[in-house]
Parts: structure tokens; sequence; C-alpha cells
């Protein structure tokens, strides 16, 4: 079955950085685009990051261009999200989420169940 | 920037029909998918492409888009459909994944 875990989540003071991590499992992982998602506490989803299969195209949300770099090794199955320059607002529970279809136009048929991000001095 | 619009809240009685809308210039021009999120899990989609149904969502569950608005609807209520909903779209002209600030459904 399909399985995605996060990991590399905790507190983090601002202007400091962390990488997060999705084990993906129970499915051939270099034919999915994938993103990263977040849900601040009590708000809505943010779409981060999407990274295609082969790591060809990446795009990045507007609040995040510029500090957070999205990556995947195909190899080990993980997708990974480097956050620096971490920001009071950055905190949330983040996603990692696989694009059902090819593209951008796709809805996300799989996520992980998050970890939580907190940056706080 | 591309921007999906949905009204704060939703009541309904059980076994009566729950409509969630999504509102976006053309949106009707898009394909939209639909997720639902409980408390402390991770959303599930529940239509995808307008109105597309996964294997496993109950066919209470359906969808529409034309115009300016994409609609989700739940037929037949039940207290276990209370959850957040969120709609979502492509913007093509941006490269980025839009998601509506979300519809809390509560079943009276």
């Amino acid at each position: 079955q399909v399985q995605l875990v996060e990991s590399g989540g905790g507190l983090v003071k601002p202007g400091g950085s962390l990488r997060l991590s999705c084990a993906a499992s129970g499915f051939t992982f270099r034919g999915y685009y994938m993103s990263w998602i977040r849900q601040a506490p009590g708000k809505g989803l943010e779409w981060l990051s999407y990274i295609s299969s082969s790591s060809t195209t990446i795009y990045y949300a507007d609040s995040v261009k510029g500090r957070f770099t999205i990556s995947r090794d195909n190899g080990k199955n993980s997708l990974f999200l480097q956050m620096n320059s971490l920001r009071a607002e950055d905190s949330a529970v983040y996603y990692c989420a696989r694009g059902a279809t090819y593209g951008g136009n796709s809805h996300f048929d799989y996520w992980g169940q998050g970890t939580l991000v907190t940056v706080s001095s | 920037s591309y921007v999906l619009t949905q009204s704060p809240s939703v009541s309904v009685a059980p076994g009566k029909t729950a409509t969630i809308t999504c509102g976006g210039n053309n949106i009707g021009s898009k394909s939209v998918h639909w997720y639902q999120q409980k408390p402390g899990q991770a959303p599930v989609v529940v239509v995808h492409d307008d109105s597309d149904r996964p294997s496993g969502i109950p066919e209470r569950f359906s969808g529409s888009n034309s115009g300016n608005t994409a609609t989700l609807t739940i037929s037949r209520v039940e207290a276990g459909d209370e959850a957040d909903y969120y709609c979502q779209v492509w913007d093509s002209n941006s490269d980025h994944v839009v998601f509506g600030g979300g519809t809390k459904l509560t079943v009276l």
C-alpha cells in the first residue's frame, strides 16, 4: 500500500534552518510528481512546492521562493524540503503529497500524516 | 494570482443535501479537485477533475463546475461527513497550485 512518512520537523529559532524528509513506499516513486503542502494551526492548506518525477521541473509558492528548496532522491524513494531563514509564520504541519497524474493539474491522491514545524525563540 | 473563494461554513441536517461552493474567475475552464479533512488527519480527495470520484468514496459525493463556480454536493449527509472541505486548482498562469480557504461542514 502507498505510504508517505514525513520526518524532520521540530522546534527551530527564527532565522534557522530545517530539512524535512518524506519516505515513500508502496509505489514506483520515480514515476510521480510530488509536492509539499503546509497547514498553519487552525488555518487552511497552503501549497509550497512541486517537483517533477525527474526533478527537471520545480515550482514554488511566492511565500517560500528563495528560502525553501525541494529535492528528491529517486534511488532512495525520498522527497526533501530544505527550509532556510525560517520565520514564525512558517510554523505549520508540513505534508508531502503525491500527484496522481502528470503535471501540475493533478490532484493529490496520497498524503503523509504530516510533520510539525514550530518556529519560535 | 488566482484566488479561490469558499464560504467559511455550511450547516446541514442529517439526511439533507449539503452544497459547498468554490468561486474563481472562469473556474469552469479549470479542473477542480475537492478534499475532505477531519480534525487531526491529512486531507483526502473526495472528488477530482470536477466530478470524478475516487474508489472508496461514496456516491453521495458529487461535483460540478461551470462558469465562475465549482460545487461539491453531498447527498444524504451523515454525521461522519462533518469536516473541512477544500477546493484546489492549478493556475497555469503562475504555475502554482491554489487551494480555497476551506469550508467547515457542520452536521446539525
